[in-house]
């Protein structure tokens, strides 16, 4: 079935650092990605998406590629900020409304 | 504040009892769905309803079910508590039933946290 696996965290970078979370696929057909973002205490935003093969979300100075030849979404930024501390998700969408999420990946950024 | 409200904001019980969980979509989007995020498996997505009919079935247990109301709020009914069934349960909502081409976005509340003792 389609799944999504991403980088195990937790992530801790210095202000300023490059950002680099990995996210990997499974599915049987051509899925919809996204990245959400969860800040302490709140629900789920979304971050970024992209619908299609080469298709580049991009969003707050975040950015993921549509790999359809390495099955992959990364998540990137060029520059993590203290207020980018958060938990990251990685999903796809079969295009049927069924949502797979990825295990979340947790992000601190120090001073 | 993503315009999706949810209540109650926690919620404490025991066993094997039985509690309703509601949420109300932000204004203009047909369609709610619902989440469970636990420690050991993640966000899990349960179900969608699309202007009052189920439209999308994930991993929601027979213990569970859900509705939608004429004036779109929805409820998430879980019975015969256990302990495992302890999570955080989010409800997005979106205007319309396609959320999953990406065409428009799913917008998340804040979550219900359940506590079974």
């Amino acid at each position: 079935g389609d799944s999504v696996t991403q980088m195990e965290g937790p992530v801790t970078l210095s202000e300023e650092a490059f950002l680099t979370i990995n996210c990997t696929y499974t599915a049987t057909g051509y899925p919809s990605l996204f990245w959400y973002v969860q800040y302490p205490g709140e629900g789920l935003q979304l971050l970024l998406k992209a619908t299609k093969a080469d298709d580049k979300g991009s969003n707050k100075g975040f950015e993921a590629t549509y790999r359809k030849e390495t099955t992959s979404f990364h998540l990137e930024k060029g520059s993590v900020q203290v207020s980018d501390s958060a938990v990251y998700f990685c999903a796809l969408s079969d295009r049927g409304n069924q949502f797979y999420f990825g295990t979340g990946t947790s992000l601190t950024v120090i001073p | 504040d993503s315009g999706v409200t949810q209540t109650p904001k926690h919620l404490i019980t025991a066993t094997g009892q039985r509690v309703t969980l509601r949420c109300s979509p932000r204004s203009g989007d047909l369609s709610v769905y619902w989440y469970q995020q636990s420690l050991d498996q993640g966000l899990q997505f349960l179900i969608q309803y699309y202007n009052g009919e189920e439209r999308a079935k994930g991993n929601i247990l027979e213990r569970f079910s859900a509705q939608q109301f004429p004036d779109l709020h929805s409820e998430l009914n879980l019975s015969s508590l256990e302990l495992g069934d302890s999570a955080l349960y989010f409800c997005a909502s979106s205007p319309t039933a396609f959320s999953g081409s990406g065409t428009d976005t799913q917008y998340f509340g804040p979550g219900t946290r359940l506590t079974v003792l």
